[in-house]
């Protein structure tokens, strides 16, 4: 299985500055033919179901704000709120969807400092 | 628009079985791999069981294969998850999930049902 590792647990960052949440996974998730990483993040906030925000490591999900930044290749992936906002409060998950079983990240809290 | 709605979830004993339903709108349900995913009290999000667009393939997480049963009716828009031999740590809420990409088996996620909780207690 592929094991994905996010780090920190949680965070937290002042209004307006960065957070960067990090995500590693055990073997790499690129498909070299189509240059491709099989990441997505997502997005969690209580009482709601996740709301994805990310996927093919880098592309943003319809309608997310453009401070979600995804970025990474291979192995080694970030999530960047370039500038969080109240609404940002949440647990961010990546997933890899390179090969079954489909895994998760343990998940990062981010807070308001 | 997607609409993914969920039930059958409740309280049920250790050992025992609950099923699932998912009943699902708004998209050409037979060209979808439909997913389960659970989130525990406190814990993060656990991929459970896919069912292919044409129920071709079921693939399972390791710690629901055996136990637990995904299937689908493609004439009623409908994906049902069988749960046997419950486990209080089976208890979850349990979200449907549709795939992005048509046929594909393997797949990010953007449309989720709103959950149903299942809680495993004596």
């Amino acid at each position: 299985d592929i094991v994905m590792t996010q780090s920190p647990e949680s965070l937290a960052v002042s209004l307006g500055d960065r957070a960067s949440i990090t995500c590693k996974s055990s073997q790499t998730i690129l498909h070299s033919p189509n240059n491709r990483d099989f990441l997505a993040w997502y997005q969690k906030k209580p009482r709601q179901p996740p709301k994805l925000l990310v996927y093919w490591a880098t592309m943003r999900a319809s309608g997310v704000p453009d401070r979600f930044r995804g970025s990474g290749s291979g192995t080694d992936f970030t999530l960047t709120i370039t500038s969080l906002q109240p609404e940002d409060v949440a647990v961010y998950y990546c997933q890899q969807y390179y090969r079954h079983p489909l895994t998760f990240g343990g998940g990062t809290k981010v807070e308001i400092k | 628009q997607v609409r993914l709605v969920e039930s059958g979830g409740g309280v049920v004993q250790p050992g025992r079985s609950l099923r699932l339903s998912c009943a699902a709108s708004g998209f050409n349900f037979g060209k979808y791999g439909m997913y389960w995913v659970r989130q525990a009290p406190g814990k993060g999000l656990e991929w459970l069981a896919l069912i292919s667009y044409d129920e071709s393939n079921e693939y399972y997480g390791e710690s629901v294969k055996g136990r637990f049963s995904i299937s689908r009716d493609n004439s009623k828009n409908m994906v049902y998850l069988q749960m046997n031999s419950l486990r209080a740590d089976d208890t979850a809420v349990y979200y449907c999930v549709k795939g992005v990409e048509e046929v594909v088996d393997i797949n990010y996620f953007d449309d989720w049902g709103q959950g149903t909780l299942v809680s495993v207690s004596s």
